[in-house]
């Protein structure tokens, strides 16, 4: 099965500061998506990111406040801007591998702590 | 907007008792995922089901599409301290069978020994 990692696994972060999040596959896929997870909460979908196209965003994330990029088929970025408290959360990146695979693959997430 | 709601939100048992949990969804669904995350770690893909009605068995775990496609459930039997774990059901929206995923509110398992 692929691979997919993230970086860094955990940061603590000045409020106002930025933080970028990046994820990697091992294989190239289509669909990229990025959640948000309060401990022991579920899991917010925050965008689908697409190779080529802008990013499609979920009622009540911005692109201003959550800026993504997808320069290619295996690679992702999640920014996460002007950080306040409340942005304190796992960020999980995740894939879907296309129409011969219809579950999705999380990477291990990056624990994001703002003070 | 579609929602899928999950119960119970909390679940102890002790080691060899069998857990259930149930998900609900709004709208009717092209399919219904389960995932498992362990304590401190990432959604781990378990299975899907499409059919109406389908039940597939993993081993000691039994998951059931209700008729409709808007519910299913997981079943646990003997419970082992491995299973401990927060259990997510997700879904995809009535016409599709990809892509973004709505997920429930998970159930966390706690198993004593």
């Amino acid at each position: 099965s692929a691979v997919i990692s993230q970086k860094p696994s955990r940061d603590i972060c000045q409020r106002g500061t930025s933080l970028t999040i990046q994820c990697q596959v091992d294989s190239q896929v289509t669909m990229m998506f990025w959640y948000r997870q309060q401990p022991g909460q579920s899991l917010t979908l925050i965008a689908t990111a697409n190779q080529g196209s802008e990013a499609t965003y979920e009622s009540g994330f911005v692109i201003d406040k959550f800026p993504i990029s997808r320069p290619n088929l295996t690679f992702s970025t999640l920014t996460v801007s002007n950080m306040s408290p409340e942005d304190s959360s796992i960020y999980l990146c995740s894939f879907f591998p296309g129409p011969k695979g219809y579950e999705q693959y999380f990477g291990p997430g990056t624990r994001l702590t703002v003070t | 907007g579609q929602q899928v709601m999950q119960i119970p939100q909390y679940q102890h048992v002790q080691e060899g008792e069998d857990f259930t949990t149930y998900c609900n969804s709004s709208t009717t669904l092209s399919n219904i995922q389960w995932y498992k995350q362990r304590p401190g770690g990432h959604p781990v893909f378990l299975i899907q089901l499409v059919k109406s009605g389908e039940v597939k068995k993993q081993k000691r775990l039994t998951f059931q599409f209700g008729e409709a496609k808007k519910n299913s459930s997981l079943h646990i039997t003997a419970t082992q301290t491995t299973d401990v774990g927060t259990y997510f059901c997700a879904g995809h929206k009535g016409g599709t069978s990809y892509g973004k995923l709505t997920f429930g509110q998970g159930t966390i398992l706690t198993v004593h020994p």
